[in-house]
């Protein structure tokens, strides 16, 4: 059973501070792995989404690297705003299995909050 | 093209009552999924609809059900109702061929007292 962990579980930084997500995952037969965004109540924003061939996306401020082999991503944002302050999830495949496109497993995400 | 859209925004039921929660999907989407989320927790996946069947369900009880219409509308029903049952309910659409793109509802929270 794939297992989603993020660490730190919150974050305080200030304003234009660059920082690092990370995101461990139990098995590593994944074929992508998602970033989102959450804002307070709100649904999920996809950030970014990286394909298992892939080691890393970038958009904007945000890049996210990928090492299956380790079971690790990580999401770096750089100059971080204000407007940055979310809940910040990682997401993989239920199971390696082709029947699990659009199912996902979550971590718990990482609170930031970028003070001014 | 309009996103996806879930009714109520809010909701509170006692325990043992039953409940449905709505969900519009994206135009075009043909899949769409609903997830669990507990207050401080990451979304859980509870099932997923494909063409109005089931296509996956996670480690949710049979008294979580589901329909998907042929306009691809979705309905969530939980019936007994728990203490614990109270979260954010969330559905996201896509189409199968591109399943990894999944849009989000903003949700729908539920209260259980």
């Amino acid at each position: 059973k794939q297992e989603v962990t993020q660490i730190p579980a919150a974050l305080s930084v200030p304003e234009g501070e660059n920082l690092v997500l990370n995101c461990s995952f139990t098995d590593s037969a994944i074929y992508n792995l998602q970033w989102f965004r959450q804002d307070p109540g709100k649904g999920l924003t996809s950030l970014l989404l990286i394909q298992s061939s892939q080691r890393e996306q970038t958009s904007g401020r945000l890049n996210a690297s990928l090492d299956k082999s380790s079971g690790r991503s990580t999401l770096y944002i750089a100059a971080s705003q204000p407007g940055d302050s979310a809940t910040y999830l990682c997401a993989v495949p239920i199971n390696a299995g082709g029947t699990s496109y659009g199912k996902l497993t979550f971590g718990q995400g990482t609170i930031l909050t970028v003070h001014p | 093209e309009t996103g996806v859209t879930q009714s109520p925004t809010h909701l509170i039921k006692t325990r043992g009552q039953q409940v449905t929660l709505r969900c519009s999907s994206q135009s075009g989407h043909n899949t769409v999924s609903w997830y669990q989320q507990a207050l401080g927790q990451g979304p859980q996946f509870i099932f997923q609809y494909y063409r109005e069947e089931e296509n996956g369900r996670g480690n949710f009880p049979p008294r979580f059900s589901g329909l998907q219409f042929p306009n691809y509308s979705s309905e969530l029903n939980v019936n007994a109702l728990e203490l614990d049952d109270s979260a954010l309910y969330l559905c996201a659409s896509s189409s199968l061929q591109r399943a990894h793109e999944q849009f989000f509802g903003p949700g729908t929270r539920l209260t259980v007292l």
